[in-house]
């Protein structure tokens, strides 16, 4: 199972509005609605912030949304704060009960 | 509250195994699959099995089959990750998950246990 393909790197002043791309195959993220995203911040416990998708967990603000087209899923962030500034990864169900990261991307606040 | 708590950090030599426990509380622990997730220095998240507390069933990620065994002990809410044959590129923080609609991570994570694999 090959690890899906996100973005090495993306940046955006305070404000602005980025979208991370993670793309998979029909095997994975084209084939089940079961994409999440996650933040994970230096030394720290990866932070669920999107699942099924687009849902947001409780408590993630309503900034962060995700989506899906074919292959291809996308979280965006829009009025970027200083705080978004994370390494976020997404990862996709890939069927007989497996599931696969992407490589992640790092974002940087300008 | 809910949350996972993990063992300390462990160093190896290569050929040996590791055990490392993930404590649940604040839930209820046979009630939602339990991921185990690795980070290898600088490196990104890799998804190597989850088990299901009450059963005990299990699924490994293929990298990881004839290596890896997850058990758990529903007594005590703990479940386990043990790694057999370590080698160098072992080397990463273990993380636990307790999985949120099937998320492959999950809402609840242990804050990681730093397994390292030097001779």
């Amino acid at each position: 199972q090959s690890a899906l393909t996100q973005p090495a790197s993306v940046s955006g002043s305070p404000g602005q509005s980025i979208t991370i791309s993670c793309t998979g195959t029909s095997s994975d993220v084209g084939s089940y609605n079961l994409v999440s995203w996650y933040q994970q911040h230096p030394g720290k416990a990866p932070k669920l912030m999107i699942y099924e998708v687009s849902k947001r967990p409780s408590g993630v603000s309503n900034r962060f949304s995700g989506s899906k087209s074919g292959n291809t899923a996308s979280l965006t962030i829009s009025g970027l704060q200083a705080e978004d500034e994370a390494d976020y990864y997404c990862c996709s169900y890939a069927g007989s009960l497996n599931w696969v990261f992407g490589g992640g991307t790092k974002l940087t606040v300008l | 509250q809910v949350q996972l708590v993990q063992s300390g950090a462990e160093v190896k030599k290569p050929g040996a195994s590791v055990k490392v426990s993930c404590k649940a509380s604040g839930y209820t622990f046979t009630g939602y699959y339990m991921h185990w997730v690795r980070q290898a220095p600088g490196q990104g998240l890799e998804w190597m099995g989850w088990i299901n507390p009450n059963s005990g069933g299990t699924n490994y990620a293929q990298k990881f089959q004839g290596r890896v065994t997850m058990t758990r002990d529903t007594s005590i809410s703990t479940a386990y990750m043990e790694l057999s044959r370590l080698r160098s590129d072992d080397t990463a923080v273990y993380y636990c998950a307790r999985d949120y609609y099937g998320s492959g991570g999950g809402d609840v994570w242990g804050k990681g246990t730093t397994v390292t694999v030097s001779s």
